[in-house]
């Protein structure tokens, strides 16, 4: 079993509509949970993370952790097509290993 | 900005030999760095914890002999694919976690390698 799995993707949104990214992991002694989006060919970057039950927003974003559901969400709003990027969700372990889902793409129509 | 410089960017390589992969914390002294490697449309992959000052720990299935990681200070980690072949042309990437106030949870990431053993 996967540590990390996210919905299989690809994702299609028209630009202003709500992308909805899920994640859920198995470590229950994950400490902290990550999103990172990755274009074509560059390296990962971080639009947030959360370690706390609930939700925290970050402008367009919204991270939404339920643990004892062992599930982590992102929504993206007024999706851009700049948006248009496969997203990564990442556990954290107790000795700052990250692992990754298999990411999902994301394509947001004009 | 960028606070992790990895280089090179991209390097083409016959297979059999070496190729060397560079990591530098610019603003920060990074006592670990982490190696991934992510082949075409997967996730990335821990491949090695690279530990300043001692031998570096490697994920299952990572073979040592082959992918040399070397962290002689505090800012710089090396890892070099030896007799590289086709089957290791991916992309690698390596990260490192800054420990200074209000960024602890933040791990940075290097630009990436693209390797391509021919």
């Amino acid at each position: 079993q996967k540590e990390v799995e996210q919905n299989s993707g690809p994702l299609s949104v028209p630009e202003g509509a709500i992308a909805s990214l899920n994640c859920t992991y198995s470590d229950r002694g994950s400490q902290s949970f990550f999103w990172y989006r990755q274009y074509s060919g560059k390296s990962p970057e971080l639009i947030m993370f959360i370690y706390s039950n609930g939700d925290k927003e970050d402008g367009r974003f919204t991270a939404q952790l339920n643990k004892a559901s062992q599930y982590v969400s992102l929504l993206i709003r007024d999706s851009q097509p700049s948006d248009s990027a496969t997203y990564l969700c990442a556990s954290r372990s107790n000795d700052y290993k990250l692992s990754f889902g298999a990411g999902t793409t994301v394509t947001v129509r004009a | 900005g960028a606070v992790v410089s990895q280089h090179p960017s991209w390097v083409i390589c016959k297979s059999g030999t070496s190729v060397k992969i560079e990591c530098r914390s610019l603003d920060f002294q990074a006592t670990t760095m982490f190696w991934y490697r992510q082949f075409p449309k997967q996730s990335l992959m821990l491949m090695a914890t690279s530990n300043e000052g001692s031998k570096a720990t490697y994920e299952q299935g990572v073979e040592k002999d082959k992918f040399l990681i070397n962290h002689a200070s505090l800012t710089l980690s090396t890892l070099t694919v030896t007799s590289a072949h086709p089957e290791d042309s991916s992309f690698y990437i390596c990260s490192a976690r800054d420990l200074g106030t209000g960024r602890w949870e933040k791990l940075f990431f290097g630009s990436g390698t693209q390797l391509s053993v021919l």
